[in-house]
Formats: structure tokens, sequence, C-alpha cells
């Protein structure tokens, strides 16, 4: 069945860093692809999406290409903030469910 | 705007007793999911409605029972909690569901944390 693959967390890094969040899917068809962030003591929401291959979505700094030739969505951000820790979730859309990657916890130190 | 309600915020349980966790949303949306999130797991889809009076399983089921008598409420329900139950609850809505290209955005809950002894 359709999947998604994150790395493991935390990932801790300075104020200013580039962020790489790797996340990888298995799944029919094209879906669309999702990151959802949730900070701390609050439900997700909706962070970027892209919905057909090579499609870029971007919000508050954060971008993720759909690569289809490498079935991935790397969400990336040239210089985090303190503001930016969070839980990070990727997801992709499947047969009207939404199937998530198990998180990728962000820490960033002042 | 409330967005996305949920009540309780935190309850703890003994085996065997029964609750009900109440989602509330006024976006007029047509879908609305209940997700468990364990750590490590992400989200699991526990059920989840396409519209008033319509309900169907999701990915864990089992142990759960809900309702959408009203289109903006969406309830879940355990009959007899057990300690595999201790979880966060997440409830979402959305407008035109999954499945439908680039349109599906879940509009999510605060969370409800269930704690069962």
């Amino acid at each position: 069945g359709d999947s998604v693959t994150q790395m493991e967390g935390p990932v801790t890094l300075s104020e200013e860093a580039f962020l790489t969040i790797n996340c990888t899917y298995t799944a029919t068809g094209y879906p669309s692809l999702f990151w959802y962030v949730q900070y701390p003591g609050e439900g997700l929401q909706l962070l970027l999406k892209a919905t057909k291959a090579d499609d870029k979505g971007s919000n508050k700094g954060f971008e993720a290409t759909y690569r289809k030739e490498t079935t991935s969505f790397h969400l990336e951000k040239g210089s985090v903030q303190v503001s930016d820790s969070a839980v990070y979730f990727c997801a992709l859309d499947s047969n009207y469910q939404l199937i998530w990657g198990a998180g990728t916890k962000l820490i960033i130190k002042p | 705007n409330a967005g996305v309600t949920q009540t309780p915020k935190f309850r703890v349980l003994k085996t065997g007793q029964s609750m009900t966790l109440l989602c509330a949303q006024d976006m007029n949306h047509e879908y609305m999911y209940w997700y468990r999130q364990d750590p490590g797991m992400g989200l699991r889809l526990i059920h989840y409605s396409v519209g008033e009076g319509t309900t169907a399983k999701g990915e864990v089921p089992d142990g759960y029972n809900v309702s959408r008598l009203k289109k903006q409420n969406f309830l879940l329900g355990l009959e007899s909690a057990a300690p595999s139950q201790t979880s966060v609850y997440f409830c979402a809505s959305s407008s035109l569901g999954t499945g439908t290209s680039g349109a599906n955005v879940l509009t999510f809950g605060a969370g409800s944390r269930l704690t069962v002894l």
C-alpha cells in the first residue's frame, strides 16, 4: 500500500542554519503531497502542498518540490528561526485518505 | 472564526469506562475525520464522514464508534476504554475531502489528550 517515510528526529539546528527534512513516498499513481506543521500544544496546520510532478509548494520561507523520479518531497528552508521549532509531517493523498509520515521534530537553538 | 473545536481537551478514564469526544466545526465543511496520534507513528485515521448522517471506517476503527447527526458535529465514542486507547485524538474537517486533487486541505482541532488507566 501507499506509504510515507520521513527522516527521524529530532533535528537540532542553530538559528539561521539551512534546513532539510527528507520525505519519500510509495504510491500508485500521482497523489498530491503535503507538509503539515504542528506547533507545541496545537493541532496540525497545512504548511504547503504540491499536486503534480515538478510542482513547488512554498510558504513562510519553506519550500518543497514534488520529484516523481525520486519519489521525494523534501522540505527546505534557507534560514531557520527559533519560531520554526515544531513537528513537521509529510503526507500524501491516497484513495480518499491522507497517509502520514511519522513526523520529524525540529528544534532550533538561538 | 473558531474553526474546529474539540472537547474535552484532557480526560483520564479507568479501563472499561465509556466516554464521548465532541468535535464541532463552523466552516460548513462536508468532510470530517477522527485521528489518533501516538509517538513515532504519525496520525492514524479512526473514522471519517463524508456528510451529515454518514460514517466510514478508517485504518484503526476497532473499539471506537462515531456519529454525524448534524453537519457541524462529529462525535467519537469509546464504549469500553482500554489502556491501548491512551493517545492524543485529533479531529479535522475539509470542504472537498481527500481524493480531490489539489483541493484537500484539512483544518485540525487542538487535540484531546486521553489517558486510560
